[in-house]
């Protein structure tokens, strides 16, 4: 039981490059959440999903894109990276069931 | 749009003191608190969940209490050891959105 599984671990990207930040998890949770966690401010949500095909902005979306096309992965895209976004990427999900969150080990990215 | 806090932002105590962590939160709907546990440059690790009916929870030498009128959580740590030296966040999940607070860095001195 592999829980939740972020996909890279390290990344390095130059300003203007694009990538996507994959998330799979194997608990069958209904929602899915990205964050991005910068010294001193906490965790502050980017998107999240209240299901499959469905998506909604957080507290900090500009920049970023989501999708959730299979009810087990929640892709996040940057489309043009700047250094602001330089962070530590983390995913989470949680189910009304269990309600119990659980999160990923994180993506750590840099920006230059 | 639900804030938490945490106060404080650092602690420092000697080894064998109890801890004390406060968390706060401006919307007392809630669905359930989970208290978790960062270790530098690490994930989260879940330490409790309090599920909204709720009023305490316990682990080892963790308790967790939730007063959910006044939007108050506390996180007690027994004994503390050198060990539980890490960052503690608290999260409330209300309209299916989880909601952190900055977190409380421990440091325990041996």
């Amino acid at each position: 039981n592999a829980g939740v599984t972020q996909t890279p671990k390290f990344r390095v990207l130059k300003t203007g490059q694009s990538m996507t930040l994959l998330c799979a998890q194997d608990m069958n949770h209904e929602y899915m959440y990205w964050y991005r966690q910068d010294p001193g401010m906490g965790l502050r949500l980017i998107h999240y999903s209240v299901g499959e095909g469905t998506t909604a902005k957080g507290e900090v979306p500009d920049g970023y894109n989501v999708s959730r096309l299979k009810k087990q992965n929640f892709l996040l895209g940057l489309e043009s990276a700047a250094p602001s976004q330089t962070s530590v990427y983390f995913c989470a999900t949680w189910d009304s069931l269990n309600t119990e969150a659980f999160f990923g080990q994180g993506t750590r990215l840099t920006v230059v | 749009k639900q804030e938490v806090t945490q106060i404080p932002a650092a602690l420092s105590v000697p080894e064998g003191e109890n801890l004390v962590l406060n968390c706060s939160f401006t919307d007392s709907a809630i669905y359930n608190l989970q208290w978790f546990r960062q270790d530098p440059g690490k994930g989260l690790t879940s330490l409790l969940l309090i599920q909204s009916s709720q009023r305490e929870q316990t682990s080892g030498r963790l308790n967790a209490s939730l007063d959910k009128s006044s939007g108050r959580s506390t996180l007690y740590i027994a004994a503390s050891q050198p060990g539980d030296s890490a960052t503690y966040l608290c999260a409330v999940i209300n309209d299916y959105k989880l909601s952190f607070g900055a977190g409380t860095t421990v440091t325990v001195r041996a």
